[in-house]
């Protein structure tokens, strides 16, 4: 099945900095990649997706960039503000099954 | 955006008991929902895919004895733990797909004692 492997495992960055997630998969099948915020205590929420017929997607702060060839997806949040600390997953989806990275606990600091 | 319930939200148990956890997609219908387990600060991981109508596909490692799966109908899939035993506590988290995209349960707290 699919593998999906995610970078750094806890990121603490300064309110107002970027914050850049990476994950690698090894499914070429995979066409959608999703990205998820997860609060302590709550379910995931999509934040941003792609999928592989595009490079790179923004909304507002957030955005994700796609190398198929290399089999890599970013995150990148910019301007972070305190409400962005959470543990966020990506995802790789190779048809109607979702596997998860392991996850990065992002901590901004006011 | 759509909504997806999960009952209970916690359950503790007997070991070698069973333990049933619904998943209902409340306002839209399903043909597809997703069981993960989510050990504590780790990621969720798939168990397996639950198709209406059809039997479930486990991923690799899953006892499908173990844990039963069952969507009877496009808004409610079931999953029951049989025989739990105390390396069954987790939270267990399920998700429904509707136009490719997938709203999660907010997730069941499951011990076993």
């Amino acid at each position: 099945g699919e593998n999906v492997e995610q970078h750094p495992s806890t990121l603490s960055v300064q309110e107002g900095d970027s914050a850049v997630i990476k994950c690698t998969y090894s499914d070429s099948a995979s066409n959608y990649f999703p990205w998820y915020k997860q609060e302590l205590g709550k379910r995931p929420q999509l934040i941003i997706d792609i999928r592989s017929n595009v490079g790179e997607k923004k909304d507002q702060r957030i955005a994700v960039t796609l190398n198929k060839t290399a089999k890599h997806f970013s995150l990148h949040i910019t301007e972070t503000q305190p409400e962005d600390s959470a543990v966020y997953f990506c995802a790789a989806s190779p048809g109607n099954q979702f596997y998860f990275g392991t996850g990065t606990s992002l901590t901004v600091i006011p | 955006g759509a909504v997806v319930s999960q009952h209970p939200s916690r359950v503790i148990c007997k070991s070698g008991t069973s333990v049933k956890i619904e998943c209902r997609s409340l306002d839209f219908q399903a043909t597809t929902m997703f069981w993960y387990r989510q050990f504590p600060k780790q990621s969720l991981m798939l168990m397996a895919t639950s198709n209406e109508g059809s039997k479930a596909t486990y991923e690799q490692g899953v006892e499908k004895d173990k844990f039963l799966i069952n969507h009877a109908s496009l808004t409610l899939s079931t999953l029951t733990v049989t025989s739990a035993h105390p390396e069954d506590s987790s939270f267990y988290i399920c998700s429904a797909l509707t136009s490719g995209e997938q709203f999660f349960g907010p997730g069941t707290r499951l011990t076993v004692l």
